[in-house]
C-alpha cells in the first residue's frame, strides 16, 4: 500500500539558517505529493503541492521538487524565521486506489530559535 | 467563508461513555474526510464520503466507531464506549469535487478518562 517516511522527527535550528525536511514515499501508481504545516493548536494546512516529476513547488519561501526516481518530495527553505516553527507533514495521495485519501509521513516538528 | 467547523474543540468522556464529534465542511465541497491524530501514531485517515455517500471507511477501528453524513451540510463521527486509546485529535476535511487540496478543521480534541 501507500506509505509516506520522513526521518527527523525533531528539528532545531538558529533562525536564518536553511532547513531540508526528507519525504520519501511508495505507491504503486502515479503519486500526488504534498506538504501541510500545522501550528500549535492550529489546523494543517497546505504548503506544497505537486505531481510533476522534476518540477520545483514554491510557496512562502519553501520550495520542493518531486523526483520520482528516487520517489522522494524534500521540503527546503534557504532561511528559516521563527514563525515557520511548527509541524510538516509530507503526504501522498495516488488518485488511483483510494481517490483523495492523504496517506501522510509521521511528521517532523521544525523549532526555529533567534 | 468559515472554512471547516468542528464541534466540539474539546469533549471529555468517562470510559464506557460515547462521544459524538461534529463537522460542517466547507459549502459546495463535495468531499468529507476524516482523521485521527497521536502523538504516537501520527495523522491516521479513518474514513471518507463523497457526494454523502460513504466511499472507505477502512481507516475506522471495526468495532465501536461509526460515522455518517445526513446531508451535505454535516458528518459525525461516533465512538461508542469510549477507551482511553481512543484519546486523540479528531480532524475533520473537505475538498470540492476533484480537486486535490483538503482543508482541515482546527479539530476536536478528545480525552477519554
Amino acid at each position: 500500500g501507500d506509505s509516506v517516511t520522513q526521518t527527523e522527527g525533531l528539528v532545531t535550528l538558529t533562525k536564518g539558517l536553511p532547513v531540508m525536511l526528507n519525504c520519501t514515499y511508495q505507491t504503486t501508481y502515479s503519486p500526488f505529493l504534498f506538504w501541510y504545516v500545522q501550528h500549535l493548536n492550529e489546523a494543517p494546512k497546505l504548503l506544497l503541492k505537486s505531481s510533476t516529476d522534476n518540477k520545483r513547488t514554491e510557496h512562502q519561501g519553501f520550495y520542493a521538487t518531486l523526483h520520482k526516481s528516487s520517489s522522494s518530495f524534500h521540503l527546503q527553505k534557504s532561511s528559516v524565521q521563527l514563525s515557520d516553527s511548527a509541524l510538516y507533514f509530507c503526504a501522498l495521495s495516488d488518485k488511483v486506489t483510494n481517490y483523495n485519501v492523504l496517506y501522510f509521513g509521521s511528521g517532523t516538528k521544525l523549532t526555529v530559535e533567534p | 467563508n468559515a472554512g471547516v467547523i468542528q464541534t466540539p474543540r474539546h469533549k471529555v468522556t468517562g470510559k464506557g461513555q460515547e462521544a459524538t464529534l461534529w463537522c460542517e465542511p466547507i459549502s459546495g465541497h463535495s468531499a468529507v474526510f476524516w482523521y485521527r491524530q497521536t502523538i504516537v501514531q501520527g495523522l491516521e485517515f479513518l474514513t471518507y464520503f463523497r457526494n454523502q455517500a460513504p466511499i472507505d471507511d477502512s481507516g475506522m477501528p471495526k468495532e465501536r466507531f461509526s460515522a455518517q453524513m445526513p446531508n451535505q451540510s454535516h458528518s459525525t463521527l461516533k465512538i461508542q464506549s469510549t477507551q482511553p486509546q481512543d484519546s486523540a485529535v479528531y480532524l475533520c476535511a473537505s475538498s470540492p469535487d476533484w480537486g486535490d487540496e483538503q482543508y482541515f478543521g482546527p479539530g476536536t480534541r478528545l480525552t477519554v478518562l
